[in-house]
């Protein structure tokens, strides 16, 4: 069964650092997504991405934080200065296409920043 | 934007029905309700989901209150490895996709 991969299942990165978080999305799909959970707290939607563009982003998504899809199959995304308040556990996650009803959640990426 | 709300946590007996319990009474009409779990911090993994309408599949069924309001998720014969956190999601339209809003979740502990 296809599955969303993310690497690296693990970073650690020291405040101030820039990281860059990856993922394949499913190979036919279209849209793709970053969400994050801190730890005990609920899932987030971060950002979305279709036809190589964001079309829509939270109030978290701020200039810190940037998206990429540079050779179309990885889905990245960039945290340019991480800050404390950064570590998470960030989930990519892909659809088919507008209508399709199941998001496919990646395994994620826990950021620890020190 | 909290649109769903769950009691925090539940358990219930190996291979009894589990009802999680779920108010969303802001949905817009052209929300859909969506059940997704969690296992131990993996990526959440897609159950259920239903508009208006009461809907089953292999997984579980989902019960959807006539105004909306609320929804129910029946797992009709709980196993240990349903031990889980299950979160109520409203799916939100965009211009070109939608996005999740997760609920806070229901750890669901499963008893043997």
């Amino acid at each position: 069964e296809p599955e969303v991969t993310q690497t690296p299942s693990h970073q650690v990165t020291q405040m101030g650092q820039e990281v860059i978080l990856r993922c394949v999305p499913i190979s036919n799909h279209l849209y793709f997504y970053w969400y994050r959970q801190i730890l005990g707290q609920k899932v987030e939607f971060l950002v979305s991405f279709y036809n190589n563009e964001i079309s829509e982003k939270s109030e978290i998504f701020d200039d810190q934080f940037s998206v990429e899809r540079p050779d179309g199959s990885n889905f990245t995304l960039k945290i340019r200065s991480t800050k404390l308040e950064d570590s998470a556990m960030y989930f990519c996650a892909s659809n088919l296409d507008r209508s399709s009803y199941e998001q496919y959640f990646g395994p994620g990426t826990r950021l620890t920043v020190t | 934007d909290a649109k769903t709300t769950q009691p925090p946590s539940m358990d219930c007996a190996e291979g009894r029905a589990a009802n999680l319990p779920c108010n969303h009474s802001t949905i817009s009409g052209n929300e859909y309700v969506y059940w997704y779990r969690q296992i131990h911090s993996q990526g959440p993994q897609y159950i259920i989901h239903g508009l208006k309408n009461n809907e089953t599949n292999e997984m579980a069924s989902l019960i959807i209150t006539e105004d909306r309001k609320s929804s129910t998720l029946i797992l009709p014969h709980a196993t240990l490895r349903d031990t889980a956190v299950y979160y109520c999601i409203v799916r939100v339209p965009m211009d070109s996709s939608y996005k999740l809003i997760f609920g806070s979740g229901t750890r669901l502990l499963v008893r043997p």
